[in-house]
């Protein structure tokens, strides 16, 4: 998958519940990115992080965690705090943390609550 | 963070004619401007960017353009085809760093 693998295509989640979602990648990329997708809508930043034990909040963080303990995995728990978690969600990574750098996409992970 | 405004949402041509989507951005720190192209259920792609140092760029049927003075950037689609048709967002750097801020995408479809 290029590069950059998320797992599991998709994913069924009960009410209460937390899930978790995988990102890998094998391209020595520094900083690794989750973004959320709604029907119509853009590509909307949850969490980022530019170096290994470190990231930060995106636009729209509430209701979801994340870890950054290796530098190839940066797995996305969407918890039950989480109030409309229906979404496809997208992970991707990035060379440096300087200006300039496209981003390489994993395939998503489509998640349904029910 | 900063918003990214896209036109159109929906844009419809026909096989062979030109297709020109527009973004308007807002942080004038910026200094990428990244194209990706999303097929139905399927990652985006980069298919092409700009750095704000050139004002043009092109790519065989792809090209962009940049005015960083009125901050906005144009993606041209020349002889358009039907394997062309996909869902196409703007992006931008915020703050002259890496995180990239995304519009809201233009839906094309390219109609034989």
């Amino acid at each position: 998958d290029g590069g950059i693998t998320q797992s599991p295509k998709y994913l069924f989640r009960k009410e209460g519940q937390n899930v978790t979602l995988s990102c890998e990648q094998n391209l020595n990329h520094d900083a690794m990115y989750w973004y959320r997708q709604d029907p119509g809508q853009g590509l909307r930043l949850i969490y980022y992080s530019q170096i290994v034990n470190d990231f930060q909040k995106g636009d729209i963080a509430e209701g979801y965690s994340v870890s950054r303990e290796k530098k190839e995995s940066f797995p996305l728990t969407v918890t039950s705090a989480q109030k409309n978690p229906t979404a496809f969600y997208l992970c991707a990574s990035s060379p440096g943390t300087g200006d300039g750098y496209g981003y390489t996409f994993g395939s998503g992970t489509r998640l349904t609550v029910v | 963070g900063e918003n990214v405004e896209q036109h159109p949402s929906t844009l419809s041509v026909q096989e062979g004619d030109s297709a020109v989507i527009k973004c308007t951005y807002s942080d004038s720190a910026s200094n990428y401007f990244p194209w990706y192209k999303q097929e139905l259920g399927k990652r985006p792609q980069l298919i092409i960017d700009i750095r704000s140092n050139v004002g043009e760029k092109k790519d065989q049927r792809i090209a962009v353009t940049l005015n960083k003075t009125a901050k906005h950037f144009s993606l041209h689609i020349t002889e358009t085809q039907p394997e062309d048709s996909a869902v196409y967002f703007c992006a931008w750097s915020e703050g002259g760093g890496n995180k990239l801020t995304f519009g809201t995408g233009t839906q094309l479809k390219v109609e034989l």
